[in-house]
């Protein structure tokens, strides 16, 4: 079973759309959780960081984190084509250095 | 306020050649990273350190990958003797406080391996 899953799409959405992004993860010890999106040939970029079970809000994006439930998703409002992008879940554990990504999820928004 | 530095962006390398990547984190941070991502799959962790100290290397090749991170100068992974099947992007992303803490990608090295 790996660390993190994610579904590897592609999603489609028509611009203006909310874009739902999600991610299981498989250690019910995790603490800390993020969101990278990385454009074709780039560096993942940081997006969000959630700590705490319920939603954090920045700009058109919110993230959401059900431990109970071992999921955390994405939301991106009012999406744009600009946010086509491969979007990469990351959980670490806190016992272990390391993040464990996910294989990321291909969203295409379409104009 | 510069980000993380990588050098080369691009490197091109005979099989059995070394390959040396270099890794300058942002301004302030202390905690250094390697990921490698192969076409089409995800990020994998492997090595994380601190000025002078290898703290996990539990995700690095036990022959012929090393890495360090001086107390002077840039982070560097080293690979010995490269083969076709090191040819990846490698990532470098740094950290405040490590940890649980956010970590800040820079734009990478993608090695080829001729």
């Amino acid at each position: 079973q790996k660390e993190v899953e994610q579904n590897s799409g592609p999603l489609s959405v028509p611009e203006g759309a909310i874009a739902s992004l999600n991610c299981t993860y498989s250690d019910r010890g995790s603490q800390s959780f993020f969101w990278y999106r990385q454009y074709s040939g780039k560096s993942p970029e940081l997006i969000m960081s959630i700590y705490s079970n319920g939603d954090k809000e920045d700009g058109r994006f919110t993230a959401q984190l059900n431990k109970a439930s071992q999921y955390v998703s994405l939301l991106i409002r009012d999406s744009q084509p600009s946010d086509s992008a491969t979007y990469l879940c990351a959980v670490n554990t806190g016992y272990s250095n390391q993040f464990y990504f996910g294989t990321g999820t291909s969203l295409t928004v379409i104009p | 306020n510069a980000g993380v530095m990588q050098n080369p962006r691009h490197l091109v390398r005979r099989r059995g050649q070394e390959a040396r990547l270099r890794c300058s984190p942002v301004k302030g941070h202390s905690h250094v990273y390697w990921y490698r991502q192969l076409p089409e799959e995800g990020l994998k962790f492997m090595v994380y350190l601190q000025k002078e100290n290898i703290i996990d290397e539990s995700g690095m090749p036990k022959e012929r990958f090393s890495a360090e991170f001086p107390k002077e100068g840039p982070s560097i992974l080293r690979i010995q003797q490269v083969v076709r099947g090191d040819s990846a992007a490698y990532f470098c992303a740094s950290s405040k406080r490590g940890g649980l803490n956010e970590q800040f990608f820079g734009p990478g090295t993608r090695l080829t391996v001729l």
